[in-house]
């Protein structure tokens, strides 16, 4: 079993619509949670990190739930340029070593 | 944007020859690390680097050595390539602050082994 799973998707969302996708992580000692966006070709990009009581930026939510073991991303109001692949990273040691979901993609439609 | 740079940005070689792969940073940052990325997989790190002359095994590091002899530089060398080893290479950076290390990255690296 993977250490950090995502649906892969494509998940399709007229623009304008709401998405929102899990990311299940198997370590329960897991300390931090990161999402991060990554367009076709190109270097990941810190979207935000996920706090345990939840947080918000801009359309963006995101949501951490111990309990099940899992983190949660919502894009309100999406635009077509949220089209990308949104990677779930979580890290359990205390320096700084990561573990990386192979990615949910979201495509955004006119 | 972090200030990371990765050489070259792409490159093409043939089985058997050994390939070096760089990673510079202007941050001034701890960590440093190199990963692979291939379809499916998501990002495996290869090796990662916690201070100069300081480095340690990732998940898939055979065929795989690091060197950082400067806090800025990272180099990943491939021993002797594999067509096994064609691949997306990304370096990332981080430091810590508040136990919450967001890592930075590169533009990455387009290796080819044909």
């Amino acid at each position: 079993r993977k250490e950090v799973e995502q649906d892969p998707g494509p998940f399709n969302v007229p623009e304008g619509a709401t998405v929102a996708f899990n990311c299940t992580y198997s370590n329960s000692a897991s300390q931090s949670f990161f999402w991060y966006r990554q367009d076709c070709r190109k270097e990941p990009k810190l979207l935000m990190s996920v706090y345990s009581s939840g947080n918000e930026d801009g359309r963006f939510t995101a949501q951490l739930n111990r309990a099940s073991q899992y983190i949660s991303l919502l894009i309100r109001d999406s635009k077509l340029s949220d089209s990308a692949t949104y990677l779930c990273v979580v890290n359990a040691d205390s320096w700084g070593k990561f573990q990386f979901g192979a990615g949910t993609q979201v495509v955004v439609t006119p | 944007d972090a200030g990371i740079t990765q050489s070259p940005r792409h490159k093409v070689t043939e089985t058997g020859t050994p390939v070096t792969l760089r990673c510079h940073q202007t941050e001034n940052h701890r960590y440093m690390y190199w990963y692979r990325q291939d379809p499916g997989h998501g990002l495996r790190l290869i090796h990662y680097s916690y201070g100069v002359k300081d480095t340690d095994k990732g998940e898939v590091s055979d065929g795989y050595s690091v060197s950082r002899s400067k806090t800025e530089d990272f180099l990943l060398t491939l021993e002797s390539a594999t067509s096994s080893q064609t691949s997306v290479y990304f370096c990332a950076i981080s430091e810590s602050d508040s136990n919450n290390y967001e890592q930075y990255f590169g533009p990455g690296t387009r290796l080819t082994v044909t």
